[in-house]
């Protein structure tokens, strides 16, 4: 199975707030993982890729649990523009896809 | 910036009809996909498509459904005969790297919405 779960949301938070986002993949046989976005009937883009040892750019801090099999998006200081679906990916051994997970959609307010 | 680029962007057609879905990958890519989202869903996996020849196809892309790369570099997909239920966005991507590495980045095209009637 390979499977990647996410709360759908909606987030709503204001401007400046700090908002985090879980996500759990099935399968121990993941391989890679991607934060992408997608605005509103628009295409999927690439965030951030997810690494061992977590990562941060600028406002967005992404983290890996392997032993747990969940990814974690935290996103500090939030801007209008950050209001979007957020898409959790995944990598599996072996396979040249990505299984995309449901999205969890986030609001950011004035 | 190099983008991929999808035509038509939207088409309507009658059920049983077929319909052929034109991207063009970005062009130093090796790794072409078409996946789909039918709207209010997730993206799901249609084929990838390496070293001309489909490397993996998922359990939608059935009998209906082919893929070619008919030249350096168009990349299609054709839906044979189309159901209601085939009413969805299809996105192309393409990717130098295979997705396995963290460096494995598609890109996606915007899309072409294909509406079945």
């Amino acid at each position: 199975r390979k499977e990647v779960e996410q709360d759908p949301g909606p987030f709503n938070v204001p401007e400046g707030a700090t908002v985090a986002f879980n996500c759990t993949y099935s399968n121990s046989a993941s391989q890679s993982f991607f934060w992408y976005r997608q605005d509103c009937r628009k295409e999927p883009k690439l965030l951030m890729s997810v690494y061992s040892s977590g990562n941060e750019d600028g406002r967005f801090t992404a983290q890996l649990n392997r032993a747990s099999q969940y990814i974690s998006l935290l996103i500090r200081d939030s801007k209008l523009s950050d209001s979007a679906t957020y898409l959790c990916v995944v990598s599996w051994k072996g396979y040249s896809t990505l299984t995309f997970g449901k999205g969890t959609m986030l609001l950011v307010s004035p | 910036e190099p983008e991929v680029t999808q035509t038509p962007s939207h088409q309507v057609t009658q059920m049983g009809q077929e319909v052929i879905l034109r991207c063009v990958p970005i062009s130093n890519h090796l790794y072409f996909y078409w996946y789909r989202q039918i709207l209010g869903q997730k993206v799901e996996f249609l084929v990838s498509f390496y070293n001309n020849e489909i490397s993996e196809k998922s359990e939608i892309f059935d009998d209906q459904f082919s893929v070619e790369r008919p030249d350096g570099s168009n990349f299609t997909l054709k839906i044979r005969s189309t159901k209601l239920e085939d009413s969805a966005m299809y996105f192309c991507a393409s990717s130098v790297l295979s997705p396995e590495l963290p460096t494995g980045e598609l890109f996606f095209g915007e899309g072409s919405r294909l509406t079945v009637l």
